[in-house]
């Protein structure tokens, strides 16, 4: 079955630096390859999402780039804000197949 | 409306209990699916539901029963539960195919 890894486990930048989380999956057959973050008592919110078909996604402060040769795919957030400060989950997706998670990244943004 | 909404938001029951866990999504979506997550932990796959009928149980154990009475709803049935099944209990629908996944709120489960 499909294997996802993601680093770093934790992230803490100054508010307006960027913030960069990576992950790598094992199956090439996966092609959805969707984003979460989720904040403390609250269930994980889709934030962005990408497709094999694509090589990079922007939505204003956030973009999420694949590369499909390398199994990897990454998110990018700009100026980061306080508010950005949440645990962030990566997943990938074979067609019909369910979401596999990675082990998420805890990110704090200092003002 | 990408909306799945949960009920109850918290629940504290006792071992002896019977609870259920409600969620509602109104996106069309014909498949819905039960998560457990503890803390600090990525959600983790019981059940899945694909047009109403049951097509994945990950091994859950049989004091947790499933149901989905139509294509909008989804229960999950607790019974004789143990303390370290204390959890966020997350419900989510997904559209045909590779198409988002929508989670809900959660139930927070605290078993005693």
């Amino acid at each position: 079955g499909e294997n996802v890894e993601q680093h770093p486990s934790t992230l803490s930048v100054q508010e307006g630096d960027s913030a960069v989380i990576k992950c790598t999956y094992s199956d090439s057959a996966s092609n959805y390859f969707p984003w979460y973050k989720q904040e403390l008592g609250k269930g994980p919110q889709l934030i962005i999402d990408i497709r094999s078909n694509v090589g990079e996604k922007k939505d204003q402060r956030i973009a999420v780039t694949l590369n499909k040769t390398a199994k990897h795919f990454s998110l990018h957030i700009t100026e980061t804000q306080p508010e950005d400060s949440a645990v962030y989950f990566c997943a990938a997706s074979m067609p019909g197949s369910r979401l596999t998670f990675g082990e998420g990244t805890q990110l704090t943004v200092n003002p | 409306d990408t909306e799945v909404t949960q009920t109850p938001k918290h629940l504290v029951m006792g071992m002896t209990n019977k609870k259920s866990l409600k969620c509602e999504q109104h996106m069309g979506h014909r498949a819905m699916y039960w998560y457990k997550q503890k803390a600090k932990k990525p959600p983790e796959l019981m059940f899945v539901y694909s047009y109403e009928k049951l097509s994945i149980n990950e091994s859950v154990p049989s004091r947790f029963s499933p149901e989905c009475p139509n294509s909008s709803l989804l229960n999950l049935h607790l019974h004789a539960l143990q303390p370290e099944d204390s959890a966020l209990y997350l419900c989510a629908s997904r559209g045909p195919m590779n198409t988002e996944a929508f989670f809900g709120q959660g139930t927070r489960l605290t078993v005693v």
